[in-house]
């Protein structure tokens, strides 16, 4: 088992759907997490942390349960320039990051 | 500009050879890390560094090598051992929350 799963999409939706992304993490010493966008053929940018008590950026929320080990992402009123892959990240406490496989998302007018 | 640097950016090299790929950070991260990413997938951990001289295998560590000499520098070697060493390799760093990477350096194989 993957120590980092991620829904496998690809996922397809008009402009202005609301669409939500779960990842899973199996290490219950994982620490702190992420959600990254990576554009074709691009290196990965930072697009938010996820806190305890969950966090919202404009149309962007992230979730984490604790409980369940799992974090979602969920973007609203989604625009054109949403498509990229998502990748989740899970970093533990000894310093080891780990990614997710990534989702992809094309948003289509 | 404070960033991460890796070179070059495409590399192509022939089977049997091995292969160095740099990777320089100036934001005084204690962390580095080398990732792997082939067509369509995520991103698979190679080695990771937590401090200088010291470092850590990842999942897909076997035909790899890699230095930290310097808390700057993290380079990594792609031997002749690593069958399929095609793929797009990413470098980061990170001051023990998220990561920053560099732009990546494209590895051929002729």
């Amino acid at each position: 088992r993957k120590e980092v799963e991620q829904d496998p999409g690809p996922f397809n939706v008009p402009e202005g759907a609301t669409v939500a992304f779960n990842c899973t993490y199996s290490n219950s010493a994982s620490q702190s997490f992420f959600w990254y966008r990576q554009d074709c053929r691009k290196e990965p940018k930072l697009l938010m942390s996820v806190y305890s008590s969950g966090n919202e950026d404009g149309r962007f929320t992230a979730q984490l349960n604790r409980a369940s080990q799992y974090i979602s992402l969920l973007i609203r009123d989604s625009k054109l320039s949403d498509s990229a892959t998502y990748l989740c990240a899970v970093n533990t406490n000894a310093g080891k990051s780990t990614f997710g496989d990534g989702t992809t998302l094309t948003v289509k007018p | 500009d404070g960033g991460i640097t890796q070179s070059p950016k495409y590399l192509f090299r022939k089977e049997g050879q091995n292969v160095t790929l740099s990777c320089e950070q100036n934001l005084n991260h204690d962390a580095m890390y080398w990732y792997r990413q082939d067509p369509g997938q995520g991103l698979r951990l190679i080695y990771y560094s937590q401090i200088v001289n010291d470092f850590q295998k990842g999942d897909i560590a076997e035909g790899y090598s890699v230095s930290r000499e310097k808390k700057e520098s993290f380079p990594l070697t792609v031997t002749s051992a690593q069958k399929n060493p095609t793929a797009f390799y990413l470098c980061a760093s990170s001051s023990g929350m998220r990561a920053f990477f560099g732009q990546g350096t494209r590895l051929t194989v002729v």
